[in-house]
């Protein structure tokens, strides 16, 4: 049972341009969510998070929508540089605090020179 | 801040051999230690979560007698595979959390059973 869903495995966008990244959700529970950026053999590093209460959190050239009654929420880059290209992930929690995260499968982000 | 170390990165061993795995919190006192597993062009699947001085919580279906995790300080967290098999070939992230904070992950160990 899948409850975060990425359904693009990979995305491919030119440098300048915005990449948007989608996650889905089915558990009406979570509350908290958060983006991860993860490169080859490391550990993915906090990227955005956003409460249920809000519906966009910004920070820099990355944005955080959250549609709650479509359970779906995006991650908009812009603009996107090179050195963007990772696997991003989408995470959920039921609890504020962002413990217990249940991740999505992750998107390939390459962005092109 | 919120540096999370691991070691080793990498370890290739023997099936039927033990091997144990080091995450620490570098910078920060961490109450709680995530460990996830994550198989190739797949999620980071959690596999326990533990608190300092208490047992681990496993998630539905990890063997605990298998995946044995030890929290001895709050900045200090291991997970020992015992008796590993080719199945349990995987890459090994841990993730460390303060009281209300986000977590923050180490940089993984790639496990190879022979």
């Amino acid at each position: 049972d899948q409850q975060v869903k990425q359904n693009s495995p990979s995305l491919s966008v030119q440098e300048g341009r915005i990449s948007i990244l989608n996650c889905d959700y089915t558990n009406s529970m979570f509350d908290y969510f958060l983006w991860y950026k993860k490169y080859p053999a490391e550990g993915p590093t906090f990227l955005i998070s956003i409460s249920s209460i809000k519906d966009k959190n910004e920070d820099g050239r990355f944005t955080v929508f959250l549609n709650k009654s479509a359970k779906h929420l995006s991650l908009h880059i812009v603009p996107s540089q090179p050195g963007d290209s990772a696997v991003y992930f989408c995470a959920a929690s039921r609890e504020t605090s962002g413990s217990r995260l249940t991740f999505g499968e992750g998107t390939q982000l390459t962005v092109n020179p | 801040g919120a540096v999370v170390s691991q070691h080793p990165s990498r370890v290739i061993c023997k099936s039927g051999t033990s091997v144990k795995i080091e995450c620490r919190s570098l910078d920060f006192q961490a109450t709680t230690m995530f460990w996830y597993r994550q198989f190739p062009k797949q999620s980071l699947m959690l596999m326990a979560t533990s608190n300092e001085g208490s047992k681990a919580t496993y998630e539905q279906g990890v063997e605990k007698d298998k995946f044995l995790i030890n929290h001895a300080s709050l900045t200090l967290s291991t997970l020992t595979v015992t008796s590993a098999h080719p199945e349990d070939s995987s890459f090994y992230i841990c993730s460390a959390s303060r009281e209300t904070d986000t977590q923050y992950f180490g940089p993984g160990t790639r496990l190879t059973v022979l």
